[in-house]
């Protein structure tokens, strides 16, 4: 039973370059939610995925969006970067929303110079 | 505004040892309380969650206690191992509000267990 996984594992781009990370839930489940932690802190709340539509949305910029696809596959990108971005890129997934548990894969690194 | 504050930062116990873990929380919507557990270069992982219904959870060596009235609830960690050495956050979520599904993490807390 596959868990959560994410590609690729680090990244690295430059100021003002658009980044495409992508997700695939845990088997069974339909429900994927990106969060962004950096180093030291913990991870903060992007955005969910539900029924291919984006449900709740955290306290970032629209340079962040994301897509989910019939598969429940997901994909956050990022456009215009900037180095404050720098970050380690977390998707979880889960059944249905509210309160079922959220599991999440190893993360993106993505690194801006 | 830090919706969940998580204490200590850091903390050190002998093998053996009990390893606690505080966080409290500020909305009383929240009805979902997870710990997490993070190793070096992993993704956060799932250890043990507890609903407001109930006071005490425990599941092998972890318990958490939830002190509803008080808005608090600990991560006990009994029996503490070097492999238990990691990076320990909790969680909360609002399952039936405008925010359901969104996990609002603390801080940290990086344990070290010494041999």
């Amino acid at each position: 039973d596959a868990g959560v996984t994410q590609s690729p594992t680090h990244l690295i781009k430059t100021r003002g370059q658009q980044v495409t990370l992508r997700c695939s839930p845990k088997s069974g489940h339909d429900t994927v939610s990106w969060y962004q932690q950096a180093l030291g802190q913990g991870p903060q709340f992007i955005f969910q995925y539900y029924e291919e539509e984006e449900r709740q949305r955290g306290n970032f910029p629209d340079r962040f969006s994301g897509h989910q696809f019939p598969n429940y596959s997901s994909e956050l990108n990022v456009n215009a970067l900037l180095l404050g971005d720098s970050a380690l890129y977390l998707c979880a997934s889960s059944w249905g929303t509210g309160d079922q548990p959220q599991h999440f894969g190893d993360g993106t690194r993505l690194s801006i110079l | 505004q830090q919706q969940v504050k998580q204490s200590p930062q850091s903390l050190i116990v002998q093998k053996g040892g009990i390893s606690i873990i505080n966080c409290a929380y500020e909305n009383t919507a929240f009805d979902y309380f997870p710990w997490y557990q993070q190793f070096p270069g992993k993704g956060p992982a799932l250890l043990i969650a507890i609903r407001p219904d109930v006071s005490e959870k425990k599941e092998g060596r972890f318990t958490i206690s939830f002190n509803k009235s008080a808005k608090q609830f600990s991560l006990h960690i009994m029996d503490s191992q070097p492999g238990d050495s990691a990076t320990y956050f909790c969680a909360v979520l609002n399952a039936g509000g405008t925010s359901y599904g969104k996990l609002t993490f603390g801080q940290g807390t990086i344990l070290t267990v010494h041999p």
